[in-house]
């Protein structure tokens, strides 16, 4: 079975520009969650979906982080534009309803570097 | 609102040494407390996990307990390998209204031959 993978493993960008990092989570999870981690800082939480829905987006930073997860099967997250503060590691994790209290599956994450 | 703190790192110590990384939750309800593990290059992975007071959970010679008194996750092992070396965080998940599960900030272990 294919775990939680994340593209693309480092993007380096300059202020201003847009980038797309990419989620598919393992198959059959319903529960899809963005996490971001700044250098040496805590995990964060971004937002979480159920399916399409999204159920929780109270962590997102502003409006220039958008979320999607059209169909309930792969989640892309868009920064647009990018500012130097979003620099670090998006992760995505997922889960499946019902089965493991609160286990995620986590992917191996996303640097973004905004120069 | 729902928050862990950990120790800060990093971590270092000599092989076959006792390792201790404290964690604490806050209080709200009855969660369920996790131990992740980051090997370098690799994403997350759970560790081991209890859901409710005094539960033991452990895994790869590392045990922590659920201390609802202390509102404690210490995670210890007896005797750690080079192969340890890696981001340890802490996490609570469920109770207080909250399904979104809540980590620390990392401890980071390096473990020298």
């Amino acid at each position: 079975e294919a775990g939680v993978t994340q593209f693309p493993s480092h993007s380096v960008i300059e202020k201003g520009q847009t980038v797309t990092l990419r989620c598919d989570p393992i198959s059959g999870h319903d529960n899809l969650y963005w996490y971001r981690r700044v250098m040496g800082k805590e995990i964060k939480f971004l937002l979480h979906f159920v399916k399409e829905s999204k159920q929780d987006e109270s962590g997102m930073p502003n409006n220039r982080f958008l979320a999607e997860r059209t169909g309930g099967t792969y989640s892309t997250l868009k920064v647009q534009p990018a500012e130097l503060e979003d620099s670090g590691v998006y992760f995505c994790a997922s889960r499946k309803t019902g089965v493991s209290t609160g286990e995620l599956f986590f992917g191996e994450g996303s640097r973004l570097t905004v120069l | 609102g729902n928050s862990v703190t950990q120790m800060e790192g990093p971590v270092t110590l000599s092989e076959e040494a006792f390792l201790t990384i404290n964690c604490t939750y806050t209080a709200t309800g009855y969660p369920s407390l996790f131990w992740y593990v980051q090997y370098p290059g690799e994403g997350l992975q759970l560790l081991l996990k209890a859901t409710k007071a005094d539960d033991k959970g452990s895994n790869k010679g590392f045990e922590a307990t659920y201390r609802k008194e202390t509102t404690s996750f210490h995670l210890e092992k007896g005797s750690v390998q080079v192969s340890d070396s890696a981001v340890y965080f802490c996490a609570r998940f469920g109770s207080g209204g909250s399904y979104i599960p809540t980590f620390g900030r990392g401890t980071s272990l390096i473990v020298h031959p």
